[in-house]
């Protein structure tokens, strides 16, 4: 199956500062590019989807201003958590796919600490 | 996007098939099933995908009714490397591909 990255695999940050979180498609061209939040012995969930060149779409409750994801090539999308809170402490998700009915590739994931 | 109802855990014993079951009776029909797996601490990974017949490919094979109300995921020779919580999901292509995850069956391979 095709391969994606995250970077960092793991991040501590303070209170108040902001985190930005890379997801690159390695050996595919990724149409639209998702975003997933997961809490500790829950499910993933759903945060926002992007495609190249255009603003993001998120899903409710999700607050655009706090996650900004850029889009910028078919292989790259960030995720940066702005002003983040230990309640943003989670585990961060992207996955990348195209369009149809054809199986979306996940990152690894990022885990993010915030004290 | 329909719902699914999986069973929260299920146990197996290395070697044997494993049989996960997923109810999705209000399916409609262009939604497809999507089976994906997480391993702790690890991104999702696909596993399998229909939408009316049963396919197979390296690493499992994907049974789904045919009223298409229900599918069973089969590991047919589970290692305790496939202990991990399975995910069975459904989704039109006309839904911008997005997932949207239950909360999956845990499955652990016993020895």
């Amino acid at each position: 199956g095709a391969v994606v990255s995250q970077h960092p695999s793991w991040v501590i940050c303070k209170s108040g500062t902001s985190v930005k979180i890379e997801c690159r498609s390695l050996d595919f061209q990724a149409t639209t590019m998702f975003w997933y939040r997961q809490f500790p012995k829950q499910s993933l969930m759903l945060m926002a989807t992007s495609n190249e060149g255009s603003k993001a779409t998120y899903e409710q409750g999700v607050e655009k201003d706090k996650f900004l994801i850029n889009h910028a090539s078919l292989t790259l999308s960030t995720l940066t958590v702005t002003s983040a809170h230990p309640e943003d402490s989670s585990f961060y998700i992207c996955s990348g796919g195209l369009a149809g009915p054809y199986e979306q590739y996940f990152g690894p994931g990022t885990r993010l600490t915030v004290t | 996007d329909a719902k699914t109802t999986q069973p929260t855990s299920m146990d197996c014993a290395e070697g044997r098939a494993a049989n996960l079951p997923c109810n999705h009776s209000t399916i409609s029909g262009n939604e497809y099933v999507y089976w994906y797996r997480q391993i702790h601490s690890q991104g999702p990974q696909y596993i399998i995908h229909g939408l009316k017949n049963n396919e197979t490919n390296e690493m499992a094979s994907l049974i789904i009714t045919e009223d298409r109300k229900s599918s069973t995921l089969i590991l047919p020779h589970a290692t305790l490397r496939d202990t991990a919580v399975y995910y069975c999901i459904v989704r039109s292509d006309n839904q911008g591909g997005k997932l949207i995850f239950g909360q999956g069956t845990e499955l652990s391979v016993k020895p």
